[in-house]
């Protein structure tokens, strides 16, 4: 149990457009997703954290009206990168935390790599 | 601000061996601590998570251990097979309100030799 997907699993656009990712927990209800970013080498920076319902929280230095995110349901997110530039090409993650439980395990997706030509 | 350090940022092996990977942070106010295991281009999997009141959490070849006065946790690998060969992550949960917001080190890419 406990299964996270995303789609598309990688994508390639051009500058100037936007590009939807979705996250869905598979198996269970999700009240809080995150979503996260991944450069080359690097560690994975946390950008926003999705309440169900709610507005986003967004990270400092990401910027809210570029990376739009909706939690429109208990197992959905989506993130929409808007008027992606080359710089945004980067691996994307989400993880949820399960709703009910008394416990703070993030379920990881397996990630979506986006490319902006 | 919290920080976490993995040393080393990669470590090559040959198999066999019994390995150790660091973890270091900057804020002990921590909640629990992950260790988790990234293979190339895709998600993470959770290998281990330590409680702030625990010491250690074991599984199979695996063995973490938390020292949160020092900050510091150590990933303990026993026998290594090439099949260990990933990016291994720590990461800190904070203690701000309901959604734990996790911290990530850089990672140490491990290859263990054949």
């Amino acid at each position: 149990g406990a299964v996270v997907s995303q789609h598309p699993s990688w994508v390639i656009c051009k500058s100037g457009t936007s590009v939807k990712i979705e996250c869905r927990s598979l198996d269970f209800q999700a009240t809080t997703m995150f979503w996260y970013r991944q450069f080359p080498k690097q560690s994975l920076m946390l950008m926003a954290t999705s309440n169900e319902g709610s507005k986003a929280t967004y990270e400092q230095g990401v910027e809210k009206d570029k990376f739009l995110i909706n939690h429109a349901s208990l197992t959905l997110s989506t993130l929409t990168v808007t008027s992606a530039h080359p710089e945004d090409s980067s691996f994307y993650i989400c993880s949820a935390k399960r709703q009910g439980l008394n416990t703070d395990t993030q379920y990881f997706g397996p990630g979506t790599r986006l490319t902006v030509l | 601000k919290q920080e976490v350090t993995q040393i080393p940022a990669a470590l090559s092996v040959p198999e066999g061996e019994n390995l150790v990977l660091n973890c270091s942070f900057t804020d002990s106010a921590i909640y629990n601590l992950q260790w988790f295991r990234q293979d190339p281009g895709k998600g993470l999997t959770s290998l281990l998570l330590i409680q702030s009141s625990q010491r250690e959490q074991t599984s199979g070849r695996l063995n973490a251990s938390l020292d949160k006065s020092s900050g510091r946790s150590t990933l303990y690998i026993a026998a290594s097979q090439p099949g260990d060969s990933a990016t291994y992550l720590c990461a800190v949960a904070a203690f701000s309100g309901s959604a734990r917001q996790l911290t990530f080190g850089s990672g140490t890419q491990l290859t263990v030799l054949p």
